[in-house]
């Protein structure tokens, strides 16, 4: 059974600074997603990463993609805070996706 | 028009009672998924439907019944329901073969078991 871990599942920082949200996943995968959901909202997609090496960029966020470790990050660069919300990660296998618990994460000023 | 939507947006119902949530997306997508979000576990699948054949039921008790009449509309059907039900509960479609696609997520029904 796949399992998708996400850490830290909080994350409280301040404007300006950079921060590294981590997702690990327990067997082969497909692609992995980042998802972004805001409070009483539906969910976003943010990344798709297809690929090992894969790193993909949108404004302060970045996200990247080690097939071998079964590691995925995505760096916030800068935080502002409308970058506060939840991010999921996403892990496909058999066609099925299988999401982390989300990292909640506060911008303060 | 948003690509997925669901109704009702809220949802009260007491245990005995049955009604019905709807979504419908409008992307042209083959498969359609059920998700239940709680503050315990933050995002579960529940059902899959690709191509409008069920392929996928991770457990879900019986008092949960999915129906997908065609490619664009899925129906959760819900009847005697428990107060750990309380939920809200999301509906996603994709479009399976194309593997840079996400799934695109509706806006949820918050479901309340008084």
């Amino acid at each position: 059974e796949l399992k998708v871990e996400q850490n830290p599942l909080f994350l409280s920082m301040q404007e300006g600074k950079n921060y590294t949200i981590y997702c690990n996943y327990s067997t082969t995968s497909d692609r992995l997603y980042w998802y972004r959901q805001d409070p009483g909202k539906s969910l976003e997609s943010l990344f798709v990463l297809l690929s090992n090496g894969a790193v993909k960029q949108e404004g302060r966020l970045m996200a990247s993609l080690d097939t071998k470790a079964r590691l995925s990050t995505l760096h916030i660069t800068a935080a502002v805070h409308d970058l506060s919300a939840t991010y999921f990660c996403a892990v496909d296998n058999a066609g099925k996706s299988t999401f982390g618990d989300g990292t909640t994460l506060t911008v303060k000023p | 028009e948003t690509g997925v939507t669901q109704t009702p947006r809220h949802l009260v119902m007491g245990m005995t009672n049955k009604k019905s949530l709807k979504c419908e997306q409008h992307l042209g997508h083959n498969a359609m998924y059920w998700y239940k979000q709680s503050a315990k576990k933050p995002l579960e699948l529940m059902f899959v439907y690709n191509f409008k054949e069920q392929t996928e039921n991770n457990s879900v008790p019986s008092r949960f019944s999915p129906e997908c009449p065609n490619s664009s509309h899925l129906f959760l059907h819900l009847h005697t329901l428990q107060p750990e039900d309380s939920a809200l509960y999301l509906c996603a479609s994709s479009q399976r073969g194309h593997s840079n696609q996400p799934q695109h997520f509706g806006d949820g029904t918050r479901l309340s078991i008084l």
